[in-house]
């Protein structure tokens, strides 16, 4: 079985402060990574995709990623109460002729105003 | 406008009486997804559709049915519910399989009991 580990948090940043959030996954071979914002009581939302080494920015977002690590990360700039939620790691690996998708728990985001 | 539409959004019924969950998208999509999302354990895959007439088990998909008679609609089918299969459903749908973003619906929580 494919694991993607996150904290559950809750994390808790202040208003403008950075927020990083972090996954780590156990299949080497695992190949695109998604982030996903969830608030509560709603339906998940792509924030970010990933499929390279390295960073991808998307206006305050940033995914990271670290395969030889296995670790993928989003930085969140500029943090706002709106940003608080619930993110969800998703990691997608292929093997015989299938994709296995598997989601983290998710990470609790709390930005203090 | 692009949407996943998942019918009901709630529902109570008793254990043993067959339900469907209707899951229709308007992007025209070939992947197609079910989750069930419960605390403490996140996101996981029931049943995923690759194409019309295309279907595979995920993670979870004791007591559950599929089918992908059109392109457009997943129903996913309880023949008999149970009350472990109290939780809230998500559908979801992206262009061409897993490793894209996905576009999920509203959800449908389900009491069993």
């Amino acid at each position: 079985q494919k694991e993607v580990e996150q904290n559950s948090g809750p994390l808790s940043v202040p208003e403008g402060a950075i927020a990083s959030l972090n996954c780590t996954y156990s299949d080497r071979g695992s190949q695109s990574f998604f982030w996903y914002r969830q608030y509560s009581g709603k339906s998940p939302e792509l924030i970010m995709f990933i499929y390279s080494n390295g960073d991808k920015e998307d206006g305050r977002f940033t995914a990271q990623l670290n395969k030889a690590s296995q670790y993928v990360s989003l930085l969140i700039r500029d943090s706002q109460p709106s940003d608080s939620a619930t993110y969800l790691c998703a990691v997608i690996s292929a093997g015989a002729g299938s994709y296995q998708l598997t989601f983290g728990k998710g990470t609790k985001l709390s930005v203090i105003p | 406008e692009a949407q996943v539409t998942q019918n009901p959004r709630y529902l109570i019924t008793v254990t043993g009486k067959k339900l469907t969950v209707t899951c229709s998208q308007n992007m025209n999509h070939e992947y197609m997804s079910w989750y069930r999302q419960d605390p403490g354990l996140g996101l996981r895959q029931i049943y995923y559709s690759m194409n019309v007439e295309v279907t595979d088990k995920g993670d979870v998909p004791e007591g559950y049915k599929v089918s992908r008679k059109e392109k457009r609609n997943f129903p996913l089918i309880l023949e008999s519910p149970s009350p472990n299969q109290t939780s809230l459903y998500f559908c979801a749908s992206s262009p061409s399989g897993p490793n894209l973003p996905q576009h999920f619906g509203d959800g449908t929580r389900l009491s069993i009991l």
